[in-house]
């Protein structure tokens, strides 16, 4: 059984840019939530989505979205980057998100670095 | 908001039993997580507790849970150097949609 595939695993941008990280949940998983990973603030949550809705946010700026799809894929994109933007992005995925009913342990992918130049 | 404390380093010998502990503050909190990190990796769960339950075992770890003092702990036994990494504890409550986790802890083991 497939992990959780996120891509691209490393890039680099400048500000201002923007930049779309996608990931695939593991088969059968219909919940895809997004952490980010910094030396300073530790891992964050950014978003949780189900079944093409977002269900739950963190605190992060409105530069900070993302959208899932009818397959459970999802992308989250990062418009007007920042230096502070350089972090590791960490997808995971679970059968019917994190909260619910039983453990419903999340999976995590491998992330995806952005450096922001 | 909700906050889980971890300490940032721990040395150990290898053979030795590693004991990583996390406080977290959410009396609601349903489910506790341990997960490790290795350099340029994701979060590989390691192990989890309900928490109406004291003490879980699962070949070389253990987790200990103390509710009342919303105290955690994960005990490696013989602790080999493949187990240097980061650990993180990480909690959820009933309503949450979401993880809180600690700063992780760097497990570090000596030969």
């Amino acid at each position: 059984k497939a992990g959780v595939t996120q891509t691209p695993r490393y890039l680099i941008k400048t500000r201002g840019q923007q930049v779309t990280l996608s990931c695939s949940p593991i088969s059968g998983h219909r919940s895809v939530s997004w952490y980010q990973q910094t030396p300073g603030q530790g891992l964050q949550f950014l978003f949780e989505y189900f079944s093409e809705t977002q269900r739950n946010k963190g605190n992060f700026p409105g530069r900070f979205s993302g959208r899932q799809f009818s397959n459970s894929r999802s992308e989250m994109n990062v418009s007007t980057l920042e230096l502070g933007d350089s972090a590791l992005y960490l997808c995971a995925s679970t059968p019917t998100g994190t909260g619910e009913s039983g453990a419903n342990v999340l999976t995590f992918g491998a992330g995806s670095r952005l450096t922001v130049l | 908001g909700e906050d889980v404390e971890q300490s940032l380093f721990l040395s150990v010998r290898e053979g030795d039993s590693s004991v990583i502990n996390c406080t977290y503050t959410d009396s609601s909190s349903t489910y506790l997580y341990w997960y490790k990190q290795e350099p340029g990796a994701g979060l590989q769960l390691l192990t989890y507790i309900f928490s109406n339950m004291d003490m879980k075992q699962d070949q070389r770890l253990t987790v200990l849970l103390n509710k009342k003092d919303k105290h955690l702990s994960l005990r490696i036994a013989d602790t080999q150097t493949g187990d240097s990494a980061i650990y993180f504890c990480a909690e959820v409550s009933g309503s949450a949609r979401q993880l809180t986790f600690g700063s992780g802890t760097q497990l570090t083991v000596l030969p």
